[in-house]
């Protein structure tokens, strides 16, 4: 079984600080998607990321595809109570099956 | 609205009591699938579809049923449920799944069931 392994599990930190957090895996994959999923909610999708190398910003939210394609980082600039939520890779490994990664749960506090 | 579409929210059942979560979508998507998500696991993947008529297994499929009798249909059977099978469930869907970039995955708001 291919698994996307998540890092940290939970991160809580101060409103205005800086955060990054993983999603690691052993086996190369073609590209790869975050989401961000709110209490109560389904995931909702932030990016896709289909380059080795590729770096997208959204707002305050970096992304980034290692060269090797195993790996992947989520930079947050100046964490807002906004951002708190789970953050969940995911990526198809090249086949039919989506696996998605065990999650970070990020909580700002004001 | 866009949208994907589960019913019910929330069930309360017992062991042994067949039951079905309805998932509709109305954006003529061909690839749906369900996950179920626990504490610590994430979610995990138990049947998918790659278009009418076409499913196949996740990693979680022991207990499950699906069908694909219409594109925007996609109901979760459970024939026997037990209470391992207590979870939040969500349906999901996307116009296709090509291997090389992934396409969006609309989901559904979730169903929470609870087997006693």
């Amino acid at each position: 079984t291919q698994l996307l392994e998540q890092s940290p599990q939970f991160l809580s930190i101060q409103e205005g600080e800086n955060l990054t957090v993983y999603c690691n895996s052993s086996s190369v994959f073609s590209s790869l998607q975050w989401y961000r999923q709110e209490p109560g909610e389904g995931p909702v999708l932030l990016v896709t990321v289909v380059t080795g190398g590729e770096v997208k910003k959204l707002k305050r939210l970096t992304f980034q595809f290692g060269d090797a394609r195993k790996d992947s980082s989520l930079h947050i600039t100046a964490a807002q109570p906004g951002d708190t939520g789970l953050y969940l890779c995911a990526t198809n490994f090249g086949n039919e099956k989506l696996t998605f990664g065990t999650g970070t749960r990020l909580t700002i506090i004001p | 609205e866009a949208q994907v579409t589960q019913n019910p929210r929330y069930l309360i059942t017992v062991t042994g009591k067949k039951l079905t979560v309805t998932c509709s979508q109305n954006m003529n998507h061909e690839y749906m699938s369900w996950y179920r998500q626990d504490p610590g696991l994430g979610l995990r993947q138990i049947y998918y579809s790659m278009n009418v008529e076409v499913t196949d297994k996740g990693d979680v499929p022991e207990g499950y049923k699906v069908s694909r009798k219409e594109k925007r249909n996609f109901p979760l059977i459970l024939e026997s449920p037990s209470p391992n099978q207590t979870s939040l469930y969500f349906c999901a869907s996307s116009f296709s799944l090509p291997f090389y970039k992934l396409n969006e995955q609309f989901f559904g708001p979730g169903t929470r069931l609870t087997v006693l």
